[in-house]
């Protein structure tokens, strides 16, 4: 079983609809991010959580840190949201990074 | 635009051979972050530097090693290369020495023929 799990693996979506990204992780983090890589390859980092909740634009991602959990939700979603969504956690005490997966979303028009 | 810059964009070099990438982390950022992306493995930390000094070792395998300097570029060195090695390799910066927000360069797309 990997350390961080993220699901959907792929997701499509019509215009308009609300997406939830999920990331499990079953190590001890500092810090969760959530990244975005688009189809030409380019990473974005879209957050950085320790706690709580951070909201930037349609994107918000919440983290549980008592359930090892995090989601990203998009609002309104468009076709340029379509890309790979990658959760990488921190570990605490190590400080190296784990990357999940990766959840590829299509967006349609 | 980021503000890290990875050169070089694109190396085809044949198996056995030596290469070297090197990063330029956004300025005042101390910490700069070695990852390799492969079609089967997905993203890996290779490994973590901060104001010189080796934080953070992923995992990253003996024939590579890196540095950085006192300017703060980094540079990962890549030896007796292997098919395998071919992947995209980012470097990624951030300001502090952990937890901090990264921000990627655009990726050095290795291919070894």
């Amino acid at each position: 079983k990997n350390e961080v799990e993220q699901s959907p693996q792929n997701l499509t979506a019509q215009e308009g609809e609300f997406i939830t990204i999920n990331c499990s992780y079953s190590v001890g983090i500092s810090a969760l991010h959530w990244l975005q890589q688009h189809p030409g390859g380019g990473i974005v980092s879209l957050f950085m959580l320790s706690s709580g909740k951070k909201k930037h634009g349609r994107l918000i991602a919440t983290i549980n840190i008592q359930e090892k959990h995090s989601s990203l939700h998009i609002t309104a979603s468009h076709p340029r949201d379509s890309a790979v969504y990658i959760c990488a956690v921190l570990t605490s005490g190590t400080y190296k990074y784990i990357f999940g997966t990766g959840t590829r979303l299509k967006v349609l028009a | 635009d980021s503000g890290v810059t990875q050169t070089p964009k694109h190396l085809i070099t044949a198996t056995g051979q030596r290469v070297t990438l090197r990063c330029s982390p956004r300025s005042g950022d101390l910490s700069v972050y070695w990852y390799q992306q492969s079609l089967d493995q997905g993203l890996q930390f290779l490994i973590q530097y901060y104001n010189g000094e080796e934080r953070a070792k992923g995992n990253i395998l003996e024939r590579f090693s890196a540095q950085q300097f006192p300017d703060l570029h980094s540079e990962l060195n890549l030896s007796s290369l292997e098919l395998g090695d071919s992947a995209l390799y980012f470097c990624a910066s951030s300001v502090l020495g952990q937890a901090g927000e990264l921000f990627f360069g655009e990726g050095s797309r290795l291919t070894v023929l």
